[in-house]
């Protein structure tokens, strides 16, 4: 199975609304990533977990939260969100990242998020 | 900051015609990777070529890496339909975990 699951799919908010996003991975992998993408733009780096600890926090603002309950999942909890977050939200795991092939990432199919 | 910068940003070819996308980086690499992305979904990896190979192939794909230029190429021969999406090359530099990704090459195979 190297299957990344990410939901919802779609994800419509009002600023003042809290959601949360959710992924899942099942491969034993040990790192999982945060992306954010706007169209037609590469993916930019938000978080990485590495066995369940935060080790990447790319100075992303306090209205996203990120949560590692277990080394399966990964979640992003969004509060007070901006018109300009809406984007793509990716999530991807790998089996760890010590310059290698192991830092080889798979992604789910991501979250949608608009906020009104 | 950007690591990689593909070229061409846009790419329409024919169905069958080879594909050819590059791109360039700045810093020392460990390995550089390639990844598809079909519309509005997730990127895929295609390959992974290490700083100490030139080239590497994996059915029709074929990257190659000058580290002395700081470039690499993908190519995909006998393109199909198929194959429309944009293409990202990412670098893996001296910081664990984190890959830069370019700004992406569209491809768009024609019928």
């Amino acid at each position: 199975d190297t299957e990344v699951t990410q939901t919802p799919k779609h994800l419509v908010m009002g600023m003042t609304n809290k959601k949360s996003l959710k992924c899942e991975q099942h491969m034993g992998h040990r790192a999982m990533y945060w992306y954010k993408q706007k169209a037609k733009k590469p993916p930019e780096l938000m978080f990485v977990y590495s066995y369940e600890k935060l080790s990447i926090n790319e100075s992303v603002p306090s209205r996203f939260s990120p949560e590692c309950p277990n080394s399966s999942l990964l979640n992003l909890h969004l509060h007070a969100l901006q018109p300009e977050d809406s984007a793509l939200y990716l999530c991807a795991s790998s089996q760890e990242g010590a310059g290698a092939a192991k830092n080889i990432q798979y992604f789910g199919a991501g979250t949608r998020l608009s906020v009104l | 900051s950007q690591q990689g910068e593909e070229d061409p940003q846009a790419l329409s070819i024919q169905e069958g015609e080879n594909a050819t996308m590059n791109c360039s980086y700045k810093t020392s690499i460990n390995n550089l990777q390639w990844y598809r992305q079909n519309s509005g979904r997730g990127l895929v990896h295609l390959i992974l070529i290490r700083s100490n190979e030139r080239e590497k192939h994996s059915g029709r794909l074929r990257v190659t890496l000058d580290t002395s230029k700081k470039s690499s190429s993908l190519l995909i021969t006998a393109s199909r339909a198929a194959d429309t999406a944009s293409y990202f090359c990412a670098t893996e530099g001296g910081s664990n975990y984190k890959l830069t990704f370019g700004k992406g090459t569209l491809l768009t195979v024609n019928p």
